[in-house]
């Protein structure tokens, strides 16, 4: 079965700095989809960013952006220029596309808090 | 709608009665998913709808846990015989088809489930 671990349980920055979000996971598959999710105080979870495995290319949207190592089964969140809104709990997640097609397998999270 | 809508947002409930919780799909998303959130934790898979198929209720953790949807729109989940541990906020989401899985759900906010 594949698994997700996120290995920072809490993590603060500087607001307007950068500041990285580890993820791995394991999986026997060669095609599949990862996602980062925010959940605000809000509960809704929010996707911030989705990449493909079979692209090599680092998504990026906005200050958001990916490290994707495909080899070290790993997918860290690299946030910039740090804004007061982006404190949040931040989920990595993993999409099979054979076993469990359809279904999210997620972290535990990382709650990030964003100093003044 | 424009979103995915729960209800309600917040139940408490005492030990041995059922509950009932409502979700209300984006229109037109023929899948829907239940995950739940234990306090602290990531999202643990509960059940997935898709069209008319069959449901994978591969994630429902007991036989007092069961779900419906009505109409390919609406979902019910009911927790017969509510225990302390089903104390949880219970996220539903829901997609446009599975080819555009991959771009991720959309999720409602959840509702925060407390047993007395």
């Amino acid at each position: 079965a594949q698994t997700v671990t996120q290995s920072q349980p809490e993590m603060s920055v500087q607001e307007a700095e950068t500041v990285t979000l580890s993820c791995t996971y394991d999986t026997s598959e060669s095609d599949y989809y990862l996602f980062w999710y925010k959940q605000p105080p809000s509960r809704q979870m929010i996707l911030v960013i989705r990449q493909e495995a079979y692209k090599q290319q680092n998504a990026t949207e906005n200050r958001f952006s990916v490290n994707f190592q495909k080899a070290a089964k790993s997918f860290s969140l690299k946030i910039s220029d740090s804004q007061l809104g982006d404190a949040a709990m931040y989920f990595c997640a993993y999409m099979g596309l054979l076993q469990g097609a359809q279904k999210l397998v997620f972290g535990q999270g990382t709650r990030l808090t964003i100093n003044p | 709608g424009a979103g995915v809508s729960q209800s309600p947002s917040n139940k408490v409930t005492e030990k041995g009665k059922d509950v009932e919780l409502r979700c209300d799909p984006i229109s037109g998303h023929t899948a829907l998913y239940w995950y739940r959130q234990s306090l602290g934790q990531g999202l643990e898979f509960l059940i997935y709808f898709q069209g008319n198929s069959a449901p994978d209720k591969s994630g429902l953790p007991s036989d007092r846990f069961s779900a419906e949807r009505t109409g390919g729109s609406v979902s019910t989940l009911t927790i017969q015989r509510t225990q302390q541990e089903d104390s949880a906020v219970y996220l539903c989401a829901s997609s446009a088809d599975s080819h555009k899985i991959n771009y991720g759900y959309t999720f409602g906010s959840g509702t925060r489930l407390t047993v007395v």
